[in-house]
């Protein structure tokens, strides 16, 4: 079945420490997208690639990267800047250069600090 | 700046009644509609989009929505409502015009919890 996995599905990190969370997707879509969710603030755009080896900042980019080697694949790292990164990180593809597409959306993988 | 709001952060209905989650939609251009569902420690699952044609649009899980235009709203419902339909409901927008500069950004509202008791 095409989807979208994400993992790990928890992730624990330490003051100071950089973490990396993995997107992969086999449904052939250009466009890829990472979200922030946290309670009553709904998602929040942080990175999304519109084709590979080219990215664009979301609206909270400050404390994260992110890379698009492959189609397949979009990774998250969330730098010792994010001073805040416990939340929800949710991956999401969509057909590139149609806005009329919906996203899809992995499991997510929530982030917590040690 | 496009935006969406959603009013409740939570509905309650009891099963088998009719439900109603609210949204309201603000956006330059066209609007391009759509809700999602998402359950607990999950991703957001697609219920149903709104690009053009009949207001009212019918999607997965006997939910449908009721665009209007005057009103800037695209309002989710469900006639009969089922316990396993208690779950975090968003409301998103997106410009119909093709922008550039990655312009054509999902906006999401801040979402509805909806609850279905028995």
């Amino acid at each position: 079945d095409g989807g979208i996995t994400q993992s790990p599905k928890y992730l624990f990190r330490k003051e100071g420490q950089n973490v990396t969370l993995s997107c992969e997707q086999n449904l052939n879509h250009d466009a890829m997208y990472w979200y922030r969710q946290d309670p009553g603030q709904g998602l929040r755009l942080i990175y999304y690639s519109q084709i590979v080896n080219d990215f664009q900042k979301g609206d909270i980019a400050e404390g994260y990267s992110v890379s698009r080697e492959k189609k397949e694949s979009f990774p998250l790292t969330v730098t010792s800047a994010q001073k805040n990164p416990t939340a929800f990180y949710l991956c999401a593809s969509s057909i590139g250069g149609r806005p009329n597409q919906p996203q899809h959306f992995g499991d997510g993988t929530r982030l917590s600090i040690l | 700046a496009q935006s969406v709001a959603q009013p409740e952060d939570q509905v309650n209905v009891a099963e088998g009644n009719p439900l109603t989650v609210k949204c309201t939609y603000s956006v330059s251009g066209n609007p391009y509609l759509f809700w999602y569902v998402q359950y607990p420690n999950r991703g957001l699952q697609f219920l149903l989009k709104y690009i053009t044609g009949d207001n009212l649009v019918k999607g997965s899980y006997g939910f449908e929505a009721e665009f209007n235009k005057s009103q800037t709203s695209f309002h989710l419902k469900k006639p009969s409502a089922l316990v396993s339909d208690s779950a975090l409901y968003f409301c998103a927008v997106r410009d119909g015009r093709i922008l550039t500069g990655g312009g054509n950004k999902l906006t999401f509202g801040t979402g509805t919890q909806l609850k279905v008791e028995l």
